[in-house]
């Protein structure tokens, strides 16, 4: 059984950066064809994909927001973190990772979701 | 970037049938996934590869896809329904993931 779980600050002043690390069981991302995503969802809005990782080290980006975020993972922890910098108010969201089904393009687990608000 | 787009919303009364669509070009060569989403809670799959169905998800529950628009269907429809929907593809090429804008069911 696959589970993940989000973790990291609840709230951040706008202009820092973020970093969220998402803890996870069930698979290993040193496993080929394994992939670890994050996506995020505004309050009362969509899901929007931010990005996503995978057991060759191969890393991709929403082009919107490209320039503002980085993923990374640590194999040996079972642990993915994402940072996104320059927060803003409008980045307030709830964060979730999720498990990318091996060689196919559908997410099959998600954690439960960490609501990060940005704020002074 | 691909661009998926759903009807904000969506309304029916209990026992009738819902039809969500997700238009996107030439969206029948790709694979569309379809989630539920009910307040406060994580999504979670419904439909997958088109028409599939994940264990545990009623028959009431299923999906299509025909040139420009993929559609979940939901008979029978049951107040406990009620949830946003989103669909979501794979961008093979660029290794990305697309989602809808979501669509809200109602049960009247």
């Amino acid at each position: 059984q696959i589970t993940l779980k989000e973790s990291g600050p609840t709230l951040v002043k706008p202009t820092q950066t973020l970093t969220l690390t998402c803890t996870f069981s069930g698979f290993s991302l040193s496993t080929g064809g394994e992939t670890v995503a994050w996506i995020r969802q505004p309050p009362g809005e969509a899901l929007e994909w931010l990005a996503l990782i995978n057991w060759a080290d191969d890393k991709r980006y929403s082009p919107s927001l490209k320039s503002r975020l980085t993923i990374t993972k640590d194999t040996s922890k079972n642990q993915v973190v994402l940072t996104m910098a320059n927060m803003d108010p409008v980045d307030t969201a709830t964060f979730y990772c999720a498990h990318r089904q091996r060689g196919r393009g559908r997410i099959d687990a998600w954690g439960q979701g960490t609501l990060v608000t940005v704020s002074s | 970037s691909y661009v998926l787009t759903q009807p904000p919303s969506v309304s029916v009364a209990p026992g009738q049938t819902a039809r969500i669509t997700c238009g996107g070009n030439n969206i029948d060569s790709k694979s569309v996934h379809w989630y539920q989403q009910k307040p406060g809670q994580a999504p979670l799959m419904v439909v997958y590869d088109d028409s599939g169905r994940p264990s545990g998800i009623p028959e009431r529950f299923y999906g299509s896809n025909s040139g420009n628009a993929a559609t979940l269907t939901i008979s029978r429809v049951e107040a406990g329904d009620e949830a946003a929907y989103y669909c979501q593809v794979w961008d093979i090429i660029s290794d990305h993931l697309v989602f809808g804008g979501g669509t809200k069911l109602t049960v009247l």
